[in-house]
């Protein structure tokens, strides 16, 4: 069974086009969180979400929403893309207190052209 | 100064090499410490977890964390082609996933 799960793996879409990446954790944490990989391998939070609270890195465009319908699905909608937004996004979670280690989904790559 | 630094490498050994990976950083608030695998195309898998300083084994892997020298290491005995991977460090000064910091990995080849 797979813990962290993501679709889609691979998206190329234009500039200017709204896109969304879901989410989904079956491992019962209660913190889901969206981080991008960009082409120098350097992992970068967005986004972290824990009981309905939402922390956002400060870097991240407002283009960029997530929305959680439920404690197991995180998604995140991107609008009027960009070529800058080409880059690996990875899923993730963990749970408070248990060591808090994360674990990361298959990641969705995702290519603006 | 980044806040971790790594050596991207790439590091090409042979089999049955010890490798030694390493980090060092810069906030001396950080005690968890953590080590990922990364495979071409995967998402990060956690391989080991510390907190504060010291030793830690599990299998072919040694992770040591040194504070007082702000310096972590992850060692792999005898070392497969299986473990040709990117392996990144992360670390914290608290035990909020939102605040972990990576590294940005070092690529390892165990050439056959």
């Amino acid at each position: 069974d797979t813990a962290v799960s993501q679709t889609p793996k691979y998206l190329v879409t234009q500039m200017g086009n709204d896109k969304s990446i879901k989410c989904e954790q079956n491992l019962g944490h209660d913190t889901m969180y969206w981080y991008k990989q960009d082409s120098k391998k350097f992992l970068k939070i967005m986004f972290s979400y824990n009981n309905k609270e939402l922390i956002i890195n400060e870097t991240v465009p407002n283009r960029f929403s997530p929305k959680s319908p439920d404690k197991a699905h995180l998604n995140l909608h991107i609008n009027s893309l960009e070529l800058g937004d080409s880059a690996v996004y990875f899923c993730a979670s963990s749970q408070v207190n248990s060591g808090n280690t994360i674990y990361f989904g298959e990641g969705s790559w995702l290519t603006v052209v | 100064q980044k806040e971790v630094e790594q050596d991207p490498g790439p590091l090409s050994v042979p089999e049955g090499a010890i490798v030694s990976l390493n980090c060092t950083y810069s906030n001396s608030a950080f005690q968890y410490f953590m080590w990922y695998r990364q495979y071409s195309r995967k998402g990060p898998e956690l391989l080991m977890y510390t907190y504060s300083s010291g030793n830690k084994e599990d299998g072919r892997f040694t992770a040591q964390v040194d504070k007082s020298s702000k310096y972590i290491s992850l060692f792999i005995r005898d070392s497969q082609p299986s473990d040709s991977a990117t392996y990144l460090c992360a670390m914290s000064a608290d035990n909020y996933g939102q605040n972990f910091v990576f590294g940005p990995g070092t690529r390892l080849s165990v050439l056959p």
